[in-house]
């Protein structure tokens, strides 16, 4: 198993430019997220979903779309790119849409918008 | 709501010295609490967990207890390595919130030879 893989690695915007990021699994997870990371501020939630065609907002979800047509996929896209979205964004899964199994981190995007 | 509170950091340790790392919680009934580790250019993996007060969650040596009295999940290690330099997030999920995940602010530890 790949387990959660990423792309881009890194990417550079400019403001007002549009981009997906992408997020893939092959664990056949119900459960997937995505969390922005800011210095001082540790992980926080955008976007989450609990199974393919169901998605909702976490806290911080402005400015982003996410959609879920597979359980294997779940990209995030940035609309219209704003400096304060420069961060580490982090893609996560999970067997269990109700918790009580182990969530696994991909290894994330370094996002700048200049 | 939910809400997890670390020590401010970093932490420099030299090898072989005591770690602790406190965290605390603010959430309604028994939520479940994890910590993670993020090593350089890596996504977070879990470290440890307890799903119930008093459970104490271990593994490679570091350990955790789920105090509810104080909400309280502090992380210990006996003697640090090297090895362990990395960032420490300690989270909780909430009794009502499925798989989603609350972080705390991350604590950078750095331990030297």
């Amino acid at each position: 198993n790949a387990g959660v893989t990423q792309t881009p690695k890194f990417q550079v915007l400019k403001t007002g430019q549009s981009m997906t990021l992408q997020c893939a699994q092959d664990m056949n997870h119900e459960y997937m997220s995505w969390y922005r990371q800011d210095p001082g501020m540790g992980l926080r939630l955008i976007h989450y979903s609990v199974g393919a065609g169901i998605t909702d907002q976490g806290e911080v979800p402005n400015g982003y779309n996410v959609s879920r047509s597979t359980t294997e996929d779940f990209p995030l896209r940035l609309l219209s790119a704003a400096p304060s979205q420069t961060s580490v964004y982090f893609c996560a899964s999970s067997y269990s849409r109700t918790g009580g199994h182990e969530q696994y981190f991909g290894p994330g995007t370094r996002l700048t918008v200049t | 709501g939910n809400s997890v509170t670390q020590m401010e950091g970093p932490v420099t340790l030299s090898e072989e010295a005591f770690l602790t790392i406190n965290c605390t919680y603010t959430a309604t009934g028994y939520p479940s609490l994890f910590w993670y580790v993020q090593y350089p250019g890596e996504g977070l993996q879990l470290l440890l967990k307890a799903t119930k007060a008093d459970d104490k969650g271990s593994n490679k040596g570091f350990e955790a207890t789920y105090r509810k009295e104080t909400t309280s999940f502090h992380l210990e290690k006996g003697s640090v390595q090297v090895s362990d330099s990395a960032v420490y997030f300690c989270a909780l999920r909430g009794e009502t919130s499925g798989s989603r995940l609350t972080f705390g602010e991350g604590t950078q530890l750095t331990v030297n030879p």
